[in-house]
């Protein structure tokens, strides 16, 4: 099973907003709307950011928002703020018994 | 506080077994499926398998399907990851995740929403 596909970086400046894409199949993104986002800060464990496409965990900024339009999921941080450095990765459940696929992973520069 | 605590970073042989653990702790343990996740060195994340502590149901990703052992101790909250001989290319951190679970309508989520902080794990001649 292939990873979804995220760009390798994306940057921003404070303020603005940015999108990362998270593009997978009809067996994984195109079949559930069951994407889930994780932030991961150099040498931390990943935090989930968004899950179900669009829903925040209690706690998480509503400057993190999530959409999905077949194939692709995106996440959207708008208001970008130093803080929001770090790498990000999509996940989609895909069936076939309790699996998961993760995206390779989207580098967030703010400049 | 519910929380999952990995245990310590490990530095092995190649050919040598190794079993990594992982300690739920501040919820009900057998009612929420752990996963495991690699990280190889500058990678990204990668889905390895899943087992739920109630019963031991246990899957796997195939691309980690014979190449680990995950099982899981209830009596003490506590999962595992295991191999029996590793190799160089096993040289990771490696994450234990809970499955989101609502327990008011029984139904199992499709997220990881608790993680460990990692274990290392080392296997260089």
């Amino acid at each position: 099973q292939s990873a979804l596909t995220q760009p390798a970086s994306v940057s921003g400046s404070p303020g603005q907003s940015i999108t990362i894409s998270c593009t997978g199949t009809s067996s994984d993104v195109g079949s559930y709307n069951l994407v889930s986002w994780y932030q991961q800060h150099p040498g931390k464990a990943p935090k989930l950011m968004i899950y179900e496409g669009s829903k925040r965990p209690s706690g998480v900024s509503n400057r993190f928002s999530g959409s999905k339009s077949g194939n692709t999921a995106s996440l959207t941080i708008s208001g970008l703020q130093a803080e929001d450095e770090a790498d990000y990765y999509c996940c989609s459940y895909a069936g076939s018994s309790l699996n998961w696929v993760f995206g390779g992973g989207t580098k967030l520069t703010v400049l | 506080e519910v929380q999952l605590v990995q245990s310590g970073a490990e530095v092995k042989k190649p050919g040598e077994s190794l079993k990594i653990s992982c300690k739920g702790s501040g919820y009900s343990f057998t009612s929420y499926w752990i996963g495991w996740v690699r990280q190889m060195p500058g990678k990204g994340l990668e889905w390895m398998g899943i087992i739920y502590p109630g019963d031991s149901d246990t899957r796997y990703s195939p691309s980690f399907q014979g190449q680990v052992t995950i099982s899981a101790d209830k009596s003490i909250s506590t999962a595992y990851l295991q191999w029996s001989s590793l190799k160089a290319s096993d040289t990771a951190m490696y994450y234990c995740a809970r499955r989101g679970y609502d327990i008011l309508t029984g139904y199992h989520n499709y997220y990881m929403d608790v993680w460990g902080k990692g274990t290392t794990v080392t296997v260089s001649s």
